[in-house]
């Protein structure tokens, strides 16, 4: 089955410090979410980026689907980031999309 | 005002009682899912509804049973609890599209519904 491996598993970074969030899948994906886990459970849609870069605000998620990665760009961290960053991928193989998650990087972000 | 709702927030039941977890979703769409999340393991898929019908059944057990009332509408029943079901249950949408048999849907989800069997 496709398994979804993220990387780091934790991040500690002083504000203002730029994180770098990995995502390698085993299988194509022609789906692909980048969400955010507050510490309260809450899941937030970030990025839909099955291929190329796209950029939210200080996020930049760039996939490359051949080689099966894709990675989260935060720049200038603030507190309110901190949480778990989930990659979230969907093989297209369903009718309707069914998501395998990774484990998420844990990111704290202190003043 | 929320997209998706789940009700309740929190929710404690005993073994070998039952119960249903609500979701509703005012995003217009016509695709609806549930996933679980436990402590142990990262978020798994359930099952996926489209226009009411059931698309995917990712859970082994046939304790577990949607019900869709309304298009908008889809909860989750689960019989004779056990403890290993502690979990956050969080419901999802998305407007499913197929583009030369590949979709591009983009999921949303709900706040999650954690709950605890004693």
């Amino acid at each position: 089955g496709q398994q979804v491996q993220q990387s780091p598993a934790s991040l500690v970074l002083q504000e203002g410090e730029n994180a770098e969030l990995q995502c390698n899948f085993s299988s194509t994906a022609t789906q692909l979410q980048w969400f955010y886990q507050s510490p309260g459970g809450s899941l937030v849609s970030l990025l839909s980026n099955p291929s190329g870069t796209k950029h939210t605000g200080r996020l930049t998620s760039t996939t490359v689907t051949k080689e099966r990665r894709s990675s989260l760009h935060i720049s200038s961290s603030q507190t309110t980031d901190s949480g778990t960053y989930l990659c979230a991928i969907d093989p297209g193989t369903q009718v309707v999309g069914q998501l395998t998650f990774g484990r998420g990087t844990r990111l704290q972000v202190y003043a | 005002d929320p997209k998706i709702i789940q009700k309740p927030k929190y929710l404690v039941a005993v073994t070998g009682s039952e119960k249903i977890l609500i979701c509703e979703q005012y995003l217009g769409h016509n695709a609806m899912y549930w996933y679980r999340q436990s402590a142990k393991k990262p978020l798994e898929f359930m099952f996926s509804y489209s226009y009411q019908k059931l698309m995917d059944n990712q859970t082994a057990s046939s304790r577990f049973q949607p019900q869709s009332s309304k298009k908008n509408h889809l909860d989750l029943q689960i019989t004779a609890l056990k403890p290993d079901d502690s979990a956050t249950y969080f419901c999802a949408s998305s407007a499913p599209f197929r583009d030369w048999g590949v979709n591009y849907a983009e999921q949303f989800f709900g706040p999650g519904t954690r709950l605890t069997v004693l």
